[in-house]
């Protein structure tokens, strides 16, 4: 059965201190590892999709890379706005290429 | 470009009453998906419509669970009769196709509480 464990469950960081979430995922045949981020009350926003290991994808204080048995979601010099619950989804072949999510990441930044 | 629509944003109903969630996809888009999101969980997939054809229902509760995609537009997902462990968020999303490179484009989601 395809596993998806993020870890930390909850992270606190001050205004500008960089740190990095993670993604483990245990599947057959990935077709891409999504990142999502989800503000209370919202549904989740699509940031990156990553298909390979070694791939990296950048948006603004956000960074995410890709190995061959997890992904990393880098944030740089974070602000108060950056709070909000990040997610990482799998997909894998088959006849749906449906996504299984992990539990996410509960990130708040202080200011 | 509208985004995906869903109603009612919040409901609440005793055990073992029905309800009924509606979502109104991108336009153009011809896949959708319905996902149960529990408290602190990750969203967990409950039904994926292909235009108005069902593609995966493997993790919809049968007993009490449909979702039709009528003229593979809008779709409606019902629960008859509901439990406590119901409650949830139940989010629709929407692709262009159901491909892996397509990204899914989620709605606001509906909070059901059941007393």
């Amino acid at each position: 059965e395809d596993q998806v464990t993020q870890s930390p469950e909850a992270l606190r960081l001050q205004e500008g201190e960089s740190s990095s979430l993670n993604c483990s995922y245990t599947v057959s045949g990935l077709r891409g590892l999504f990142w999502y981020r989800q503000d209370p009350g919202k549904g989740p926003e699509f940031l990156f999709t990553l298909y390979s290991a070694g791939e990296e994808k950048e948006k603004e204080r956000l960074k995410a890379t890709l190995t061959k048995k997890e992904s990393f979601l880098h944030i740089t010099a974070p602000k108060p706005e950056d709070s909000a619950t990040y997610l990482c989804a799998v997909r894998v072949g088959g006849s749906n290429y449906k996504l299984t999510f992990g539990k996410g990441t509960l990130l708040t930044v202080n200011p | 470009e509208a985004g995906v629509a869903q109603s009612p944003r919040y409901k609440i109903i005793e055990k073992r009453q029905s309800v009924a969630f509606w979502c109104n996809p991108i336009s153009g888009h011809a896949t959708l998906y319905w996902y149960q999101q529990i408290l602190g969980q990750g969203p967990k997939l409950l039904i994926q419509f292909q235009n108005n054809g069902v593609v995966d229902d493997s993790q919809l509760p049968k007993d009490r669970f449909s979702a039709e995609r009528l003229k593979g537009v809008d779709s409606t997902l019902k629960i008859q009769p509901a439990k406590l462990e119901d409650s949830a968020v139940y989010l629709c999303a929407s692709s262009f196709s159901r491909l892996a490179q397509d990204e899914q484009y989620f709605g606001p989601g509906t909070r059901l509480t059941v007393t």
